[in-house]
């Protein structure tokens, strides 16, 4: 079966510090997906990154970093300097890869990050 | 273009009553899933649509719930005998589902806050 873990319930950081949310998961499955969601007060989940089990190339986009490790079965998401928008909770997904069509995904508890002025 | 939208975002319900949640999909996504997310959880999978076809229903918590999508488009999410333990948001989420293999990225509507009394 699969999981996903996030040990951090809740971060506060204050503003302009870099915070590091971490993800470990766990499958059988030889080709997966990882994926990040944003969950802001207004509830809505608005997607971040995708990444699938062979590309382990650690990604950036602006403000944010993954750093993906299969030895270790993490996919951590880090975000430098940050602001008090990026206040939200934060999930890590995972999915088996389909063999048609798509899969659901499996989510962890989520960690809430509160950027404090 | 349009993102997923959901309706009604609020719903209050009274014990034993029914009610019945609509999910419009971004236009020309084939594949279709339904959540629940209990307060401080995670999303939970409930069911899966691929046009019109359910093609898993594991999720789905008793035989109270019931999800069609009978043009392919379109989705509702019934509940029967509404439960205080229903209480919860409930995710809609769409994804292209067209290349085999490929497991793409499913964007999620705002949500239906459903409150049992």
């Amino acid at each position: 079966a699969q999981k996903v873990t996030q040990a951090q319930t809740e971060i506060s950081v204050v503003e302009k510090e870099d915070v590091t949310l971490d993800c470990v998961y766990e499958t059988r499955d030889t080709t997966y997906y990882l994926f990040w969601y944003k969950q802001p007060p207004s509830g809505e989940l608005v997607f971040l990154i995708r990444r699938n089990s062979f590309d382990e190339q650690n990604e950036i986009s602006g403000r944010y970093s993954w750093n993906f490790q299969k030895s270790t079965s993490s996919f951590n998401f880090t975000i430098t300097a940050s602001q008090v928008v990026d206040s939200a909770v934060y999930f890590c997904a995972l999915s088996e890869a389909p063999d048609s069509g798509n899969t659901p995904l499996v989510f962890g508890k989520g960690t809430r990050l509160s950027v404090i002025a | 273009g349009a993102g997923v939208s959901q309706s009604p975002r609020y719903k209050v319900a009274k014990r034993g009553q029914d009610v019945a949640l609509r999910c419009d999909p971004i236009s020309g996504h084939v594949s279709l899933f339904w959540y629940q997310q209990a307060l401080g959880q995670g999303p939970e999978f409930l069911t899966y649509f691929q046009n019109e076809a359910q093609l898993d229903k594991s999720g789905l918590p008793s035989d109270r719930f019931f999800a069609e999508r009978p043009e392919g488009s379109v989705s509702t999410l019934k509940i029967q005998r509404t439960q205080q333990e229903d209480s919860a948001v409930y995710l809609c989420a769409s994804s292209l589902g067209l290349y085999r293999g490929v497991q793409e990225t499913q964007y999620f509507g705002p949500g239906t806050r459903l409150l049992v009394l």
